[in-house]
């Protein structure tokens, strides 16, 4: 079974300045993708950025970036130039490519919180 | 821009009672999924409904939980008898025909309904 594991319960950080998240996980599979949701108080799921693990090239979205290992099995989420929006719980998701297999395996995740 | 909607958004009940949590994936969305998320936890799998019937369900999804899709819009989360445990926030989601090269499509999430059971 897959498994995802985000090591930072919490984490804050300055307006304006740069923060990463980690995240690793667990699979013996080769076509998977991966993902980091945001979820702001209002408990919405929003996609933040996604990674096809059959791409070498990191994912970018605006000031959103992934740091993609994948013979370490590790996926972490950059963010740049900070903003009190950013403020939010981040789930790393993990997703196998196979039919019958459709579910979204997520993190713990990690409460960030952006100090004006 | 297209959306998944859920009802209600807060649902209270009493233990033992049963209820049907609602969602309208998007429209040409061909996969829907059930998550929850206990407070202060991680989102969990719960089902995935393809094609009229159950494609894959977690070992939370026992007996008293069922899925349905009565006509071509709704896809309804059942709770036969509830249990103080059941107590989350449940979130549904739809994705795309998986057309290409690649089985995936982005999955989009509702708002969510917070169940409370007391």
């Amino acid at each position: 079974a897959q498994t995802v594991t985000q090591s930072q319960p919490e984490m804050s950080v300055q307006e304006a300045e740069t923060v990463t998240l980690s995240c690793t996980y667990d699979t013996s599979e080769n076509n998977y993708y991966l993902f980091w949701y945001k979820q702001p108080p209002s408990r919405q799921m929003i996609l933040v950025i996604r990674q096809e693990a059959y791409k070498q090239q990191n994912a970018t979205e605006n000031r959103f970036s992934v740091n993609f290992q994948k013979a370490a099995k590790s996926f972490s989420l950059k963010i740049s130039d900070s903003q009190l929006g950013d403020t939010a719980m981040y789930f790393c998701a993990f997703f196998e490519s196979n039919f019958g297999n459709e579910k979204l395996t997520f993190g713990t995740g990690t409460r960030l919180t952006i100090i004006p | 821009e297209p959306e998944v909607t859920q009802t209600p958004s807060h649902q209270v009940t009493q233990m033992g009672q049963e209820v049907i949590l609602r969602c309208v994936p998007i429209s040409n969305h061909l996969y829907f999924y059930w998550y929850r998320q206990i407070l202060g936890q991680k989102v969990e799998f719960l089902v995935s409904f393809y094609n009229n019937e159950i494609s894959e369900k977690s070992e939370i999804f026992d007996d008293q939980f069922s899925v349905e899709r009565p006509d071509g819009s709704n896809f309804t989360l059942k709770i036969r008898s509830t249990k103080l445990e059941d107590s989350a926030m449940y979130f549904c989601a739809s994705s795309g025909t998986s057309g290409g090269d690649l089985p995936y499509n982005e999955q989009f999430f509702g708002p969510g309904t917070r169940l409370t059971v007391l």
